[in-house]
């Protein structure tokens, strides 16, 4: 089945470095591949997507770019703030099942001032 | 600005209870989800309905049913509740295929 692999479990960093957070699909078809945020108390929130092959998404300074020979979709930022604490999820929606999202096991990024 | 509404925020039952919570979206789409998110913070889809017909079942015990009276609304009822079913609920919104998918704030449940 369709599967995501997010290889970091925790990320710290300190204001203004360089962000990477790695993301691995596997999918049968051609999915579309998400990025959402979560921050504490609250539901996940959609940061941006790519739906084919080379598409670059991004939202408030992250981008990623989709990677079909690699299977990839990195998230990346050229420069953290405090205020980018949170959960972060690399999704890939099922085309064929009404854009169901598939998870990966999300990756906690702490940033110190 | 929420869009996606759950109620209760917590709740705290005892094995074997039914439990009931409430979805509702006011962004007008027409597919709506229910994912729950465990202890390690894993999430996995559970229930998906476009216009009140369900229309995914990831092998989620029998227990466990959505209820939809239209489709801006979408509860989900476990009939008799274990621990192993304590974790936060989340009901989520999209206007269709290859659109991305607006989250409520989630229900914590607590299994005694």
């Amino acid at each position: 089945g369709d599967s995501v692999t997010q290889t970091e479990g925790q990320v710290a960093l300190s204001e203004e470095d360089f962000l990477t957070i790695h993301c691995n699909y596997s999918a049968s078809g051609y999915p579309a591949l998400f990025w959402y945020v979560q921050y504490p108390g609250e539901g996940p929130q959609f940061l941006f997507r790519a739906s084919r092959d080379k598409e670059k998404g991004s939202s408030r300074g992250f981008e990623a770019t989709y990677d079909k020979g690699t299977t990839s979709f990195h998230l990346r930022k050229a420069s953290v703030q405090e205020s980018d604490s949170a959960v972060y999820y690399c999704a890939l929606g099922d085309m064929s099942n009404y854009n169901v999202l598939y998870f990966g096991s999300g990756t906690k990024l702490t940033v110190e001032p | 600005e929420t869009a996606v509404f759950q109620t209760p925020n917590y709740h705290v039952t005892q094995v074997g209870n039914e439990v009931s919570f409430n979805c509702k979206q006011t962004l007008g789409h027409d597919t709506m989800y229910w994912y729950k998110q465990d202890s390690k913070k894993l999430l996995k889809i559970m229930f998906s309905y476009n216009n009140k017909q369900l229309i995914v079942n990831e092998t989620v015990p029998r227990r466990f049913s959505p209820q939809s009276s239209d489709k801006a609304h979408l509860n989900l009822r476990i009939k008799s509740v274990e621990p192993e079913d304590s974790a936060v609920y989340l009901c989520a919104s999209s206007p269709g295929r290859n659109y991305e998918q607006y989250f409520g704030p989630g229900t914590r449940l607590t299994v005694l």
